[in-house]
């Protein structure tokens, strides 16, 4: 099984709404990442999660909380988002982070934040 | 700051043709990605190429790779109405391998 799976495909929230992005993959990867992806722009790191433990912020807003309950899954927390917050959000895993290593991606969620 | 970039930024052929697709980066790297994305969805990847080599094939592609002058290319052959898609070059950050940087990406477009 080869899937990155991400749940839900769509999601639509108001500014002081509270939501959760899933992600999940049974390869056996230790290293999960969120990515945010503007129309027509190429994808930017939020997270990585190396075994669980987070290993990267890159710098992202506190109004996204991301969340590592076991080797399988990640979340991805959503809280008083911005209109300019609406993306494609990508989940991607690999074998490590030690690499190099090719990155696999779920099919994303696309958020419009109203 | 933006490592790779890509041109051209979009690319129109035929059925059959071959396309072409250039990437140039900044600092030195290990390895280098090429990442397809068909509209709005997730990424595919498509070849790793590491520094210590000039030239990598899979199927239709073929991927070259010039640390001299820090760009790689990628060359699809005979290309199928499928094979529209966006395409990325991604390298990796110098202190972590897993923090990819993509390219602006070229838009190819093949039509019938």
């Amino acid at each position: 099984d080869t899937e990155v799976t991400q749940t839900p495909k769509h999601l639509v929230m108001g500014m002081t709404n509270k939501k959760s992005l899933k992600c999940e993959q049974h390869m056996g990867h230790r290293a999960m990442y969120w990515y945010k992806q503007k129309a027509k722009k190429p994808p930017e790191l939020m997270f990585v999660y190396s075994y669980e433990k987070l290993s990267i912020n890159e710098s992202v807003p506190s109004r996204f909380s991301p969340e590592c309950p076991n080797s399988s899954l990640l979340n991805l927390h959503l809280h008083a988002l911005q209109p300019e917050d609406s993306a494609l959000y990508l989940c991607a895993s690999s074998q490590g982070t030690e690499g190099p290593y090719e990155q696999y991606f779920g099919p994303g969620t696309r958020l419009t934040v109203t | 700051s933006q490592q790779g970039e890509e041109d051209p930024q979009a690319l129109s052929i035929q059925e059959g043709e071959n396309a072409t697709m250039n990437c140039s980066y900044k600092t030195s790297i290990n390895n280098l990605q090429w990442y397809r994305q068909n509209s709005g969805r997730g990424l595919v990847h498509l070849i790793l190429i590491r520094s210590n080599e000039r030239e990598k094939h899979s199927g239709r592609l073929r991927v070259t790779l010039d640390t001299s002058k820090k760009s790689s290319s990628l060359l699809i052959t005979a290309s199928r109405a499928a094979d529209t898609a966006s395409y990325f070059c991604a390298t990796p950050g110098r202190t972590s391998g897993s923090r990819l940087t993509f390219g602006e990406g070229t838009q190819l477009t093949v039509n019938p």
